[in-house]
């Protein structure tokens, strides 16, 4: 596709439940990054994938955080026994290498996630 | 841990006005950006600015990189309602850590009226 395409766009679960959220990036692209955006802030970094290394995991804010990605190309994000605290917006990036100022991150438009 | 401060975190102007975003922090980063986002949409990245004391100009958008390359200032001019949104700087590369994790401001919400 021309963009990252992430779905759902829009997600509701109830306080307890396991949720995934998936991103499909630019073809191409071998360098993936999730973030986390609360209501109108700044975003949180959460994770990133750059070819066949190991992920930098190291903005998880819990054990009930996880992703993988793939094939080298679509990644899933999984929320564990979600909280009320997880609702945010979940955005999925990438870029052709590891960003950088001749690579530069291209967003989606992001999973509302809210958790009752 | 490399925070951006990012102010203010509201402006609302009228149409025609002059105004300016401010990020600063106490971390040098090897790159900075900024990304105006609007509503149900992911950031969409504005410019980068590399060298200290740079200055990028994006027709009525002026972008400013701190000599010591620690803040950065987005400038402007003559707003008008499309320029209605959120913007956000994110600083890159600070500590030797990789281009794409990226440290974001709280982000400036900006309304211009027409």
């Amino acid at each position: 596709g021309a963009g990252v395409s992430q779905s759902p766009s829009n997600k509701v679960t109830e306080k307890g439940k396991d949720v995934e959220l998936r991103c499909d990036p630019i073809s191409g692209h071998t360098a993936l990054y999730w973030y986390r955006q609360s209501l109108g802030q700044g975003l949180e970094f959460l994770i990133y994938f750059q070819g066949n290394s190991a992920p930098d995991k190291s903005g998880l804010p819990s054990d009930r955080f996880s992703a993988e990605r793939t094939g080298g190309s679509v990644s899933t994000l999984t929320i564990q026994r979600t909280q009320q605290e997880d609702s945010a917006v979940y955005l999925c990036a990438s870029s052709p290498r590891d960003g950088g100022i001749r690579s530069p991150l291209h967003f989606g438009n992001g999973t509302r996630l809210t958790v009752t | 841990t490399q925070l951006l401060e990012q102010s203010p975190q509201f402006l609302s102007i009228q149409e025609g006005e002059n105004l300016t975003v401010y990020c600063n922090s106490s971390s040098v980063f090897s790159s900075l950006q900024w990304y105006r986002q609007e509503p149900g949409e992911g950031p969409v990245l504005l410019v980068t600015v590399v060298t200290g004391g740079e200055v990028k100009k994006l027709k009525r958008l002026t972008f400013q990189f701190g000599d010591a390359r620690k803040d950065s200032s987005l400038h402007i001019t003559a707003a008008q309602p499309g320029d209605t949104g959120l913007y956000l700087c994110a600083g890159a590369g600070a500590g030797g850590t990789s281009y794409g994790k990226l440290t974001f401001g709280q982000g400036t919400i900006l309304t211009v009226h027409p």
